[in-house]
């Protein structure tokens, strides 16, 4: 299954399937990205992240890809699991911003068992 | 067991009240943010600290206040020129190597906020 991000805030995939969530980031000049995962009333979780001198970058399960010429982000999820449902955001840094980072609005990801 | 911690989890505030939301780090983490989510929605960001005794404004800083007297604690005060504070209160914490500050926050678990 494959999300747009902010113009496709669900996604609703089978558990065993593997999950693409999409993130249009807005500013060129960004130089850091992180994927969070946030469950129901929780706080968000860091699940990867990715400097702008690469292209992909591997986790337990998950791969970030980031795509500079078109400003894409996605975050890939292999066998997902119920485990795995939960809102996911993604986050850029500009180059001139310190720490601070800008959040997208998020993305909803459902595992149907 | 180190990590963020906010309380209360869930606070109400009268009109015309100032409240206080708590967070605290043992992480030994140089900087703290203060985000606010409403739903469906992303992140957005009140205040931060790099360094204690210092803040900077956020995005929507108006009608918030903080203070950063201890590294490990950074309070946020609601004031009643907040006219719409419902909201999930959500507080970050990043590492500063070699001087700079680490982009990667970490959260804690979140504060709900709600107007009776």
């Amino acid at each position: 299954g494959e999300s747009v991000g902010l113009h496709l805030p669900t996604l609703s995939v089978q558990e065993g399937d593997n999950s693409i969530i999409n993130c249009a980031y807005s500013n060129s000049a960004s130089d850091y990205f992180i994927w969070y995962k946030q469950e129901s009333g929780k706080g968000p979780q860091f699940i990867i992240d990715i400097r702008s001198n690469m292209d992909k970058r591997q986790g337990q399960r998950v791969t970030v890809l980031l795509n500079k010429t078109v400003k894409h982000l996605s975050l890939q999820i292999a066998a997902t699991q119920p485990g795995d449902s939960a809102v996911y955001f993604c986050a850029e840094k500009f180059e001139t911003s310190g720490s601070r980072l800008t959040f997208g609005e998020g993305t909803q990801l459902t595992v149907n068992p | 067991d180190g990590g963020i911690t906010q309380s209360p989890k869930y606070l109400f505030r009268k009109e015309g009240q100032n409240v206080t939301l708590s967070c605290e780090q043992n992480l030994n983490h140089d900087a703290m943010y203060w985000y606010r989510q409403d739903p469906g929605q992303g992140l957005r960001l009140i205040y931060y600290s790099q360094i204690v005794n210092d803040f900077q404004k956020g995005d929507i800083a108006e009608g918030y206040s903080v203070s950063r007297e201890k590294k490990e604690s950074f309070p946020l005060t609601v004031t009643s020129a907040q006219k719409n504070p419902t909201a999930f209160y959500l507080c970050a914490s990043s590492i500063a190597l070699g001087g700079t500050v680490q982009e990667t926050q970490y959260f804690g678990p979140g504060t709900r906020l709600l107007v009776l």
